[in-house]
């Protein structure tokens, strides 16, 4: 069984600043990691993912992601938010030999203030 | 390419009344779940289906039933709605295996409210 853990419920942050939101997991395999966003009344979309190769996982808006296996951990940074960064953040694992079953955290409500 | 597509979006029930959530995908995925989202526990599996006719139960099954006759859809049935089973219901269809097909796709959702 997996299972994740965000540390964080909701993280207040000044535009412009950066931010890291943290995510642990526990897993007795190898798992893909995965951040997902959620804006406001809408579904969830996939942010990054890890699978295999390079720890450090970027996406397209700025974000990164680095995988630490000692530390199971897959937390996300932005090195400066936006307004537009105002969401919902999810991090999520499974299990590559299960299918693509999502095990999800808590999720973290990132509110970026002017 | 319409995605996932959820409906209703929004819906309120009596305590006792039953309904179907329905979700329909155009990707061909074989995967295909639904989800629960409550406020801090992030998103909870209740059941999903690896094909047609393949249905299991997730982490949260008890009042809630599925079928998958078809690849493209996969409703939720809710049989006597209960004040507990209030929530943002969410669809999400991928493909099963491989690598490169990792990404699940998500409908809109459907807000509950059981009163």
């Amino acid at each position: 069984a997996q299972s994740v853990t965000q540390l964080d419920s909701q993280v207040p942050v000044f535009e412009e600043a950066p931010v890291e939101l943290r995510c642990n997991y526990s897993s007795s395999v190898s798992v893909y990691l995965f951040w997902y966003v959620q804006y406001p009344n809408q579904g969830l979309q996939l942010l990054l993912k890890y699978l295999s190769g390079s720890t450090l996982v970027e996406s397209i808006n700025g974000f990164e992601a680095e995988f630490n296996k000692s530390q199971t951990s897959f937390h996300l940074r932005k090195p400066s938010v936006h307004i537009s960064d105002t969401a919902e953040y999810f991090c999520a694992v499974s299990d590559p030999y299960a299918g693509n079953m999502l095990t999800f955290g808590g999720g973290t409500r990132l509110m970026v203030k002017p | 390419n319409a995605g996932v597509t959820q409906t209703p979006k929004f819906q309120v029930l009596k305590t006792g009344q039953s309904m179907t959530l329905q979700c329909a995908q155009d990707m061909n995925h074989e995967y295909m779940s639904w989800y629960r989202q409550d406020p801090g526990m992030g998103l909870r599996l209740i059941h999903y289906s690896v094909g047609a006719g393949i249905t299991d139960q997730g982490e949260v099954p008890n009042g809630y039933n599925v079928s998958r006759s078809t690849t493209e859809d996969f409703p939720l049935r809710l049989l006597s709605a209960a004040p507990s089973q209030t929530s943002v219901y969410f669809c999400a269809s991928s493909y099963s295996w491989g690598m490169e097909n990792t990404e699940a796709f998500f409908g809109q959702g459907t807000r509950l409210t059981v009163v």
